[in-house]
């Protein structure tokens, strides 16, 4: 099965910053990677797919990038409303849907 | 409005059995594969199952394999997972996902998620 690999497990930032969080699969996925964010409590929302398309309703802020292997989520100004849970989930060879073990996004 | 309900989450001793329901709605449910996700207390998210839109192709974790069977009612619009041989470590809360292929060929997301429901196994 593919494993996915996230860093930083947490962060804290400030409201304003840009902010990166890295997904890295065991093997080449190409671009099948999901973004998904949670709030405590809340179920989890796609944000981005087949890398870095934006899911409709998602603000323009988000991005994704990356293939292969290596992907990246960017927050280019942090809201307020973006302090929550973050993760990668591969799409390449599903099922098993493998997620990343998440980044916490905190309030510095 | 496209919506995903859970239900049948509960507190359960070890070695019991649960049957979990998601109700689907402003969709048609028959036309979309689903997913079963679930999430530990303070971990993160676990694909569970895995169920065909005929319903005829099944797939499970290793983790509940043997333990557990996703089956779906499409004239109820309902999804299910019957959980059996219950465990400590399947404490949870469960979601049921809609998986969309949102470009073609293949890119697949799991765009509709339900609120979740909580199962605790404990003595």
């Amino acid at each position: 099965d593919i494993q996915m690999t996230q860093s930083p497990s947490s962060l804290s930032a400030s409201v304003g910053d840009r902010v990166s969080i890295t997904c890295r699969a065991s093997q080449s996925i190409s671009n099948y990677l999901n973004w998904y964010q949670q709030k405590p409590g809340k179920a989890p929302k796609l944000l981005t797919y087949a890398a870095s398309i934006l899911q409709s309703g998602v603000p323009s802020r988000f991005s994704g990038s990356g293939s292969g292997t290596d992907f990246t989520l960017t927050i280019s100004s942090l809201q307020p409303e973006d302090f929550a849970t973050y993760y990668c989930q591969q799409s390449y060879s599903a099922p098993p849907y493998t997620f990343g073990q998440g980044t916490k996004v905190e309030i510095k | 409005e496209v919506q995903l309900v859970e239900s049948g989450g509960d507190l359960v001793q070890p070695g019991g059995s649960l049957r979990l329901s998601c109700a689907a709605s402003g969709f048609t449910f028959g036309s979309y594969n689903m997913n079963w996700v679930r999430q530990a207390p303070g971990k993160g998210l676990e694909w569970v199952s895995h169920i065909t839109r005929s319903g005829n192709t099944t797939y499970y974790a290793d983790s509940v394999k043997g333990r557990v069977t996703i089956s779906r009612d499409t004239a109820k619009n309902s999804l299910y997972l019957q959980l059996n041989s219950l465990r400590a470590e399947d404490t949870a809360v469960y979601y049921c996902a809609r998986i969309e292929q949102l470009v073609s060929p293949n890119y697949y997301a799991m765009d509709v998620w339900g609120q979740g429901t909580t199962v605790t196994v404990s003595s």
